[in-house]
């Protein structure tokens, strides 16, 4: 089993629709989690962290962590098609810095 | 802070050449990563450094590969003798130290072929 699984995509909308992105990962021990956008040519960068189960909200993003069932997903309301990037899903365990990335869920949003 | 700083941005070279990949990391950031990223296993952790001092280098492939980081600001990461098969972008990233900190920053990325 690998350790972050995601969705490889395409995952297609259209402009205005929401998008949910989902990763599960293996490791129990995980406290934080991390998802980082990518676009086409470019480096990652972070777009949203989250430590407790729950809800976390920021502009149109947002958080879904649920621990007991090792799952979080990135909701992204009224997509633009400025949204089209590959998402990566990162959990991070405490005592380990370096975090290990999923495969990445690519998003198309069509105008 | 211009962002952490790789170069080249892009090599082309002949399989079985030295490759050396750098690194200037984000100026008071005491962690330093290199990453390398495929289309087939997505993004991998190679070795990270803690204060210059590797941490975990469990993720280098093979003997070919080393990293080091001789300075707070700079570090390099060295293919001999190259093979296409490490044909990827590599991308080194650094963050800062403490709890809940742990954002990373990441480079343009270097893109390599060994032809």
């Amino acid at each position: 089993q690998k350790e972050v699984e995601q969705n490889s995509g395409p995952l297609s909308v259209p402009e205005g629709a929401i998008a949910s992105l989902n990763c599960t990962y293996s490791d129990r021990v995980s406290q934080s989690f991390f998802w980082y956008r990518q676009y086409s040519g470019k480096s990652p960068e972070l777009i949203m962290s989250i430590y407790s189960n729950g809800d976390k909200e920021d502009g149109r993003f947002t958080a879904q962590l649920n621990k007991a069932s090792q799952y979080v997903s990135l909701l992204i309301r009224d997509s633009q098609p400025s949204d089209s990037a590959t998402y990566l899903c990162a959990p991070g365990t405490s005592g380990r810095r370096a975090l290990t990335f999923g495969s990445g869920t690519r998003l198309q949003v069509q105008p | 802070d211009a962002g952490v700083i790789q170069s080249p941005r892009h090599e082309v070279t002949e399989m079985g050449q030295e490759v050396t990949l750098r690194c200037k990391p984000i100026s008071g950031h005491d962690y330093l990563f290199w990453y390398r990223q495929t289309m087939m296993r997505g993004l991998e952790l190679l070795i990270y450094f803690n204060n210059n001092v590797p941490i975990d280098d469990s993720g280098m492939p093979e003997d070919r590969f080393s990293a080091k980081m001789p300075n707070a600001s700079f570090s390099t990461l060295k293919i001999q003798p190259s093979e296409p098969r490490d044909s990827a972008v590599y991308f080194c990233a650094s963050s800062l130290s403490g709890a809940l900190n742990e954002k990373l920053f990441f480079g343009s990325g270097t893109q390599l072929s060994v032809l």
